[in-house]
């Protein structure tokens, strides 16, 4: 079993400003992680799929970069309605898994 | 507009059984690969189980394997979790996800609104 571990879990920072988000994988999943954010109160929206390709509709901003066990996604310049909870998934194998999330909060 | 309807969340005693539906609306569920994520309080995200397009195949996290059980009404276009010998563990979110459409497809890209199971005595 596949276990994602994020950092850090909370990031607080200004609008504007670039967030980083950091996933690491107890083992390889090659490049097959993604990425999704959820607000209060919402589902979970997915985000990026197999490392860097943004899913439908998601603006330039949000990048993904990484592989094997080692990824980020990177947010360029926050805009208000970025700050939520992210969370990346691996489907490498069953059980597929989230990580535990990072919370991006307005510094 | 194409949405997942769920429902069936309660609060219910521990040891007790519950199921959970989610309904497609505009899109037909049997062409996809579908999925049962929940939130727990405090918790992040958690996978709990998927069903393969066909319906061939199903997976369970070992938290809820044994007990919950996944399956789809093809004609009736819906998602069904059972879940068998609640403990104040499974208390959460529950949220129906649909798979992407085209590879890969173990990213869900449609969910549901979530639906809230409590187990408390």
């Amino acid at each position: 079993e596949i276990v994602l571990t994020q950092s850090p879990a909370t990031l607080s920072l200004s609008p504007g400003e670039r967030a980083t988000l950091s996933c690491r994988a107890s083992q390889t999943v090659s490049t097959l992680l993604g990425w999704y954010q959820q607000k209060p109160g919402q589902a979970p929206r997915l985000l990026i799929y197999d490392v860097s390709n943004r899913a439908t509709g998601i603006p330039a901003r949000f990048s993904g970069s990484g592989s094997g066990t080692d990824f980020t996604l990177t947010i360029s310049s926050l805009e208000p309605e970025d700050f939520a909870v992210y969370y990346c998934q691996h489907r490498n194998n069953w059980p597929l898994a989230f990580g535990g999330g990072t919370k991006v909060e307005i510094k | 507009e194409v949405q997942l309807v769920q429902s069936g969340g309660d609060l219910v005693q521990p040891g007790e059984s519950l199921r959970l539906s989610c309904v497609g609306s505009g899109i037909t569920l049997n062409n996809y690969l579908m999925t049962w994520v929940r939130l727990a309080p405090g918790k992040g995200l958690e996978w709990v189980s998927s069903i393969d397009g066909s319906g061939g195949g199903t997976y369970y996290a070992d938290s809820v394997k044994g007990r919950f059980t996944i399956s789809r009404d093809i004609s009736g276009n819906t998602l069904y979790l059972q879940m068998n010998s609640l403990s104040a563990d499974d208390t959460a979110i529950y949220y129906c996800a649909k798979g992407r459409g085209q590879l890969p497809y173990w990213y869900f890209d449609l969910w549901g609104r979530g639906t809230l199971v409590t187990v408390s005595s």
